[in-house]
Parts: structure tokens; sequence; C-alpha cells
């Protein structure tokens, strides 16, 4: 029974190229949310989706930065022409999104990426 | 969307000891979660608490929800080394379909 998967686990990038990071979900769990936490800092909520649909993207930066979770495959977090500063350690999470408001996350082991 | 400020921001103490981190808003919460994330990895579900004023105990961590649901504690006993990590808390708006929105983390440190 695997949890969150995340790849890769680790990503170096140089300026200017993409990054693309997948998560698949727990078995049973149809929703994602994707967090960025820098060094010594807590998580920072980016965006939540549901099979082909994006709920809230209310934490995504407006420019190269878009996400999707197809009806097939892997959520993917695309960050196009990389800078130094989104270096950070990218976490994805998934629940079952059941009717309460009580429900938890399931966390992946997150990537961490580096931009040189 | 609520700011979850969390107290102690990093806490060091040996083993043995007790300790209490504290997690406080502004906002009502209709529950409220805390997890434990340790380096490397991504942060694990340890409890919600749900109704004001509850207490839950898990082993060694005793955790509870304000009378108002706008703040919780989370108290340690007799801290082992295997509790060092970050506490985050973490609340959600009311409403179904929103996100959880996580405190600013205490790190701790147990040391022998």
């Amino acid at each position: 029974n695997a949890g969150v998967m995340q790849n890769p686990r680790h990503l170096v990038r140089r300026r200017g190229q993409e990054a693309r990071l997948r998560c698949s979900p727990m078995k049973g769990h149809s929703h994602v949310y994707w967090y960025r936490q820098l060094p010594e800092e807590g998580l920072k909520f980016m965006v939540y989706l549901q099979k082909e649909n994006i709920i809230d993207e209310s934490g995504m930066p407006k420019e190269r930065f878009s996400a999707e979770f197809p009806k097939e495959g892997p959520s993917i977090l695309r960050i196009q022409q990389v800078v130094r500063g989104d270096s950070a350690a990218y976490f994805c999470a998934s629940s079952s999104g059941t009717t309460t408001n009580n429900y938890g996350y399931t966390f992946g082991s997150g990537t961490r990426l580096t931009v040189v | 969307t609520q700011l979850l400020e969390q107290s102690p921001q990093f806490l060091s103490i040996q083993e043995g000891e007790n300790l209490t981190v504290y997690c406080n808003s502004s906002s009502v919460f209709s529950s409220l979660q805390w997890y434990r994330q340790e380096p490397g990895e991504g942060p694990v579900l340890l409890v919600t608490v749900v109704t004001g004023g509850e207490v839950k105990k898990l082993k060694r961590l005793t955790f509870q929800f304000g009378d108002a649901r706008k703040d919780s504690s989370l108290h340690i006993t007799a801290a082992q080394t295997g509790d060092t990590g970050l506490y985050l808390c973490a609340a959600r708006n009311t409403g179904t379909a929103s996100k959880l929105t996580f405190g600013t983390g205490t790190r701790l440190q147990v040391t022998l």
C-alpha cells in the first residue's frame, strides 16, 4: 500500500531550464495539494487539484509555474525558466477529500530542487 | 486566510524534560491538526482536534484545542531524542473544498 510518491527526490537545474516535479497520490485519494518549503520555514500552499481540475491556485506565482492532474497519470508541477529563488523543497500531499472538514493529508517525501 | 503563529520557534531540551508548544490565531477553526516533520521527509499527521476544549493523548504527547477553537497546544512528557523534529500545526477555513494552512513551525531538538 504505497503512500504518496514523489519523484525525483533531488533535482538540479541550471537557471533558465525547466523543472518538472511528479506526484502520484495514495491509492483512493483524488485530491492533490502542492506546498513549497524554504529552509527553516513552514509549508506554503501553492495549488490544490482534483482530477482534471484546478480547485485553488491562490498560492501559485503568476508566471512560470503551472500544475496539472490529468485523468491518467501523476500530478505535475512545472516550473519554467527556473531562477535561484525557486530552490526549495516541494511537497505533494493527497487526501480522500471526504465530506467532513477534518481529513488529514498524507505527504510525500518531497522533491528538493536546486537551481545553480 | 488565517495566520497561524507557533511558539517557541526553536526549543532545545535534554531527554526526560517536559515541554509545551503553542499554536495561536485570531481566527476560529473548524478543526486543527498537528504534524511532525523529520529532516529530509514530508510532514506526518499526528492528530486532528475538532471540538473546543478537546484533549487527545498519543502516548507521551497531549494535544489540546482551545475552548474558542482559536488556539492549540502540544505537550510532550519526558521527551526522547526520537521526538526531535519540526512540529507544525495546520488548520483550514470552513468549507469542505479548502486547503490546509500551516503554522510557522516549532523546531525541537532533544539531546542526551
